[in-house]
């Protein structure tokens, strides 16, 4: 278990209106990840983070912000929803086993009518 | 963004059955290859992280091979059980690649008795 809880688990929410989601870690890790999966995509990455303050963009990153303010949390923002963005969202971080080992949450399960 | 292949995409086998499955990846500057079981309605869970060329990890009945200089890694599975159903991620990273991992698409594999 690396500490990694996700907030909301589910939300079902309307196109055109800003959602927030968050992930949350226990164990310091420098590098989180927001993933979104898709069926016939995998896993597509959106954005990471390297440390407070200090984030980059991935494969999928538009129509997605990111913050990260404190070590333990890492937002990725939908600053206004679209059908396209129905996914299930996976956060993830960098364990401390080397060679980049991630270890993923539990997922949420947005839903953008 | 660095392609990485898994095939097949899909495997439906027997209880009792082995299988293999591949994971194909660009050779050059190569760091780091993983293993992850996904199952349904779960987060992805590391298998194995494998960085040398001609490593072998095994874990049960479970085993993975790899090969840097042509960029491929095997997954068996020895004696199929309906528990073994999930899909298979492989990932992939390279010394330019940073923190990040490039993930296939995924084997999805049925095990039924």
């Amino acid at each position: 278990d690396a500490g990694i809880t996700q907030s909301p688990r589910h939300k079902v929410t309307e196109t055109g209106t800003p959602v927030t989601l968050r992930c949350h870690q226990t164990e310091n890790h420098r590098y989180m990840y927001w993933y979104r999966q898709d069926p016939g995509h995998g896993l597509r990455l959106i954005h990471y983070s390297y440390g407070v303050k200090d984030t980059d963009k991935g494969e999928v990153s538009d129509g997605y912000s990111v913050s990260r303010s404190k070590t333990e949390d890492f937002l990725l923002t939908l600053e206004s929803a679209t059908s396209s963005q129905t996914s299930v969202y996976f956060c993830a971080i960098t364990g401390g086993q080397g060679y980049n080992e991630q270890f993923f949450g539990p997922g949420t399960r947005l839903t953008v009518l | 963004i660095l392609n990485v292949e898994q095939s097949p995409q899909s495997l439906h086998v027997q209880e009792g059955d082995s299988t293999n499955f591949t994971c194909s990846f660009p050779s050059s500057n190569f760091y780091a290859l993983h293993w992850y079981r996904w199952e349904t309605a779960k987060s992805p869970e590391a298998l194995f992280v494998m960085t040398l060329n001609g490593d072998e990890k095994k874990k049960g009945r479970i085993s993975a091979t790899l090969n840097t200089k042509e960029g491929y890694s095997y997954l068996y599975i020895k004696g199929s059980q309906p528990e073994d159903s999930a899909t298979y991620l492989c990932a992939f990273s390279n010394s330019n690649s940073g923190y990040a991992l490039n993930f296939g698409k995924g084997t999805s594999l049925l095990v039924t008795p």
